[in-house]
């Protein structure tokens, strides 16, 4: 069946550091999005990516689309305390158009200051 | 504004039991999802309601799953018969329109579930 995969499980850095977390897609996808889950908290969206190839930033976080729509990263510029949390990425599950979505199984980055 | 907000926050219960638990999505919003997160897993789609009906539900991992959302607003996730593997986060998720083409979603805080 449909699968999202995430790598790496768990990535813990230096502050100041980079950090890069990259989802797999065993189909196509009309867009993927990302959710930021805090410790304790719920997903919370970040953004959402729809072409081939796009890519975009929000501060210190770049986000990409692949070329073929299959694959997504997020890069993380000097990571501080305040990024530590699982990071999502999630697409479009089945067909139809009903937004219900598919997640990876996120990638958990702990900051040590 | 309001967000999604969850009820109960947690709730402990003993196998064999029924459960609700319930859903206030953000106002206005006509489309509702329910997802299961177990530790260490993103969140997975259980049902989806757009307005009043249960328009996908092909998430529900077996008929002790049922949800409703009788007045296309509050929606109610009820479990009957419950065992341990049931336990774990409900989430709850709306957004303005069960659009693929755009479709933040807003979660709520979540249901914790202990099956005992």
């Amino acid at each position: 069946g449909q699968q999202v995969m995430q790598i790496p499980q768990y990535q813990h850095v230096q502050e100041g550091e980079d950090f890069t977390t990259y989802c797999n897609s065993s189909t196509t996808l009309s867009n993927i999005q990302w959710y930021k889950q805090r410790p304790g908290g719920h997903p919370v969206f970040l953004i959402q990516l729809v072409k081939s190839g796009e890519v975009k930033k929000q501060k210190r976080l770049t986000f990409q689309f692949g070329e073929a729509k299959k694959n997504s990263s997020l890069h993380i510029t000097a990571t501080q305390t305040t990024d530590v949390g699982t990071y999502f990425c999630a697409g479009p599950r089945g067909s139809g158009n009903t937004g219900k979505l598919i997640f990876g199984q996120g990638t958990t980055l702990q900051v040590k200051p | 504004g309001a967000g999604v907000s969850q009820t109960p926050s947690n709730k402990v219960t003993e196998k064999g039991k029924y459960v609700e638990l319930r859903c206030d999505p953000i106002s206005g919003h006509t489309a509702l999802y329910w997802y299961r997160q177990s530790l260490g897993q993103g969140p997975e789609f259980l049902i989806y309601f757009q307005g009043t009906g249960a328009a996908d539900d092909s998430g529900l991992p077996n008929d002790r799953f049922f949800a409703v959302r009788p007045e296309g607003s509050v929606s109610t996730l009820k479990i009957q018969r419950t065992e341990r593997g049931d336990s774990a986060v409900y989430l709850c998720a709306s957004s303005p329109t069960g659009s693929t083409g755009y479709n933040e979603q807003f979660f709520g805080p979540g249901t914790r579930l202990t099956v005992l």
